[in-house]
């Protein structure tokens, strides 16, 4: 099946660092990845879009300046929450769309605990 | 508005009972649907999927759905629970003639499995 890796899998950062979390699609294409923020108990909010080779779309409320997000390559999407603050914290997944499945099916990976201190 | 809803919040099964869980979906075109599944502290894992064609699409784990449009509802069954099954279960509806690839997620449905 797909497999979708996210590293690193927790960070502790300071208050005011950057911190980049990367979303690698394993062993399949993806034009597409998506980055979605969860809060203890929550469902997932998709916070934006990554779109290969272009900007992402961000959802409304997300502000694209906080949360850069880059798609460099069809298997590459990283995400860099810049000065990071204590509600930042949270767990952050991403999904890619399988090219060859139709693009119709998101696989998630594992996830990134962030904390801020 | 497009919305999916997961009715109940928190469901407990003894091991070896059946189980469905209910998922309702408003969309105004073609929907795609899905089951995820997470266990704590993980990612989501997909359990099945519904694109067209057969109602009743089969997944992993022994689990089933069915699609039934006319009651907007996209219900996850097994029929003998493992206690490995407890996780946080996901609803998901997506598709449409654009097809960008945004899901909507319900609110989840917590299972808790007694032994």
């Amino acid at each position: 099946g797909a497999v979708v890796s996210q590293h690193p899998s927790r960070v502790i950062c300071k208050s005011g660092t950057s911190v980049k979390i990367e979303c690698r699609s394993l062993d399949f294409q993806a034009t597409t990845m998506f980055w979605y923020r969860q809060f203890p108990k929550k469902s997932l909010m998709l916070m934006a879009t990554s779109n290969e080779g272009s900007k992402a779309t961000y959802e409304q409320g997300v502000e694209k300046d906080k949360f850069l997000i880059n798609h460099a390559s069809l298997t590459l999407s990283t995400l860099t929450v810049t000065s990071a603050h204590p509600e930042d914290s949270s767990f952050y997944i991403c999904s890619a769309r399988d090219l060859a499945g139709g693009a119709k099916t998101q696989y998630f990976g594992p996830g990134t605990r962030l904390l801020v201190l | 508005a497009q919305s999916v809803t997961q009715p109940d919040i928190h469901i407990t099964v003894s091991e070896g009972a059946s189980l469905e869980l209910r998922c309702n979906y408003s969309y105004g075109a073609t929907p795609y649907l899905f089951w995820y599944v997470q266990s704590p502290g993980q990612g989501l894992q997909l359990l099945l999927k519904y694109f067209s064609g057969d109602t009743l699409v089969q997944g992993i784990k022994g689990f089933e759905a069915e699609f039934k449009r006319s009651q907007s509802s996209f219900n996850l069954r097994k029929p003998s629970v493992h206690w490995s099954d407890a996780a946080e279960y996901f609803c998901a509806v997506g598709g449409g003639s654009s097809n960008t690839g945004k899901l909507i997620f319900g609110q989840g449905t917590t299972l808790q499995v007694k032994p």
